[in-house]
């Protein structure tokens, strides 16, 4: 299906593992981005990219890192997973000559 | 850090009533977007309005925009149970054509 897909939806795992979570775009957009969102704190950016092979830091980079090297894929990893990182981490993507962002549905991230 | 403070953070009508949505901002921006967020789901664009506009109509939504004052407000006219949802407001700011501040949100209820 067209659109922009997140996996997977629910993760559980411990202090100190390393997680990945996928994002995959079927619309060649440019740019894409991660955020992730607590309570209270609205959605935070992660990190972004502006097309494949550039990606630049968001508000709260640290104990994260993110890789393009295909336009539609846009991976983000925990390096080694902290309980403060249990979140909801959305994964979002817009064209060029938009400025309106499309999202995926969200994984559901809970560290332990 | 957030630029927009919606205001109030939760609200709940009777369907059939009006619903307005108050957000702040702090810096001068280029746009200003609202989104909804029902429940468990990712987020889904409703209407951008750039700096140079005071209002704008997208079927039942209404949203205006007072750079003045750093503000915008969202009305949802005749509520509907499906209304139901979080509303967000994003902002572009002026030195940044890609990223969005988020607010907090505000969590929309539609009593039937």
């Amino acid at each position: 299906d067209a659109g922009i897909t997140q996996s997977p939806r629910y993760k559980i795992t411990e202090t100190g593992r390393q997680v990945t979570l996928m994002c995959h775009q079927t619309w060649s957009h440019s740019y894409m981005f991660w955020y992730r969102q607590d309570l209270g704190h609205g959605l935070r950016l992660i990190y972004y990219s502006a097309a494949a092979d550039i990606t630049d830091k968001g508000e709260v980079p640290d104990g994260y890192v993110v890789s393009r090297s295909k336009t539609e894929n846009f991976p983000l990893t925990l390096e080694s997973a902290t309980r403060s990182q249990t979140s909801v981490y959305f994964c979002a993507s817009r064209p060029d000559w938009e400025e309106t962002q499309y999202f995926g549905p969200g994984t559901r991230l809970l560290v332990l | 850090s957030q630029q927009g403070e919606e205001d109030p953070q939760a609200l709940s009508i009777q369907e059939g009533e009006n619903a307005t949505m108050n957000c702040s901002y702090k810096t001068s921006i280029n746009n200003l977007q609202w989104y909804r967020q029902n429940s468990g789901r990712g987020l889904v664009h409703l209407i951008l309005i750039r700096s140079n506009e005071r209002e704008k109509h997208s079927g039942r939504l209404r949203v205006t925009l007072d750079t003045s004052k750093k503000s915008s407000s969202l009305l949802i006219t005749a509520s509907r149970a499906a209304d139901t949802a979080s509303y967000f407001c994003a902002t572009v700011r002026m030195d940044s054509n890609y990223q969005l501040i988020w607010g907090a949100g505000t969590k929309l209820i539609i009593k039937p």
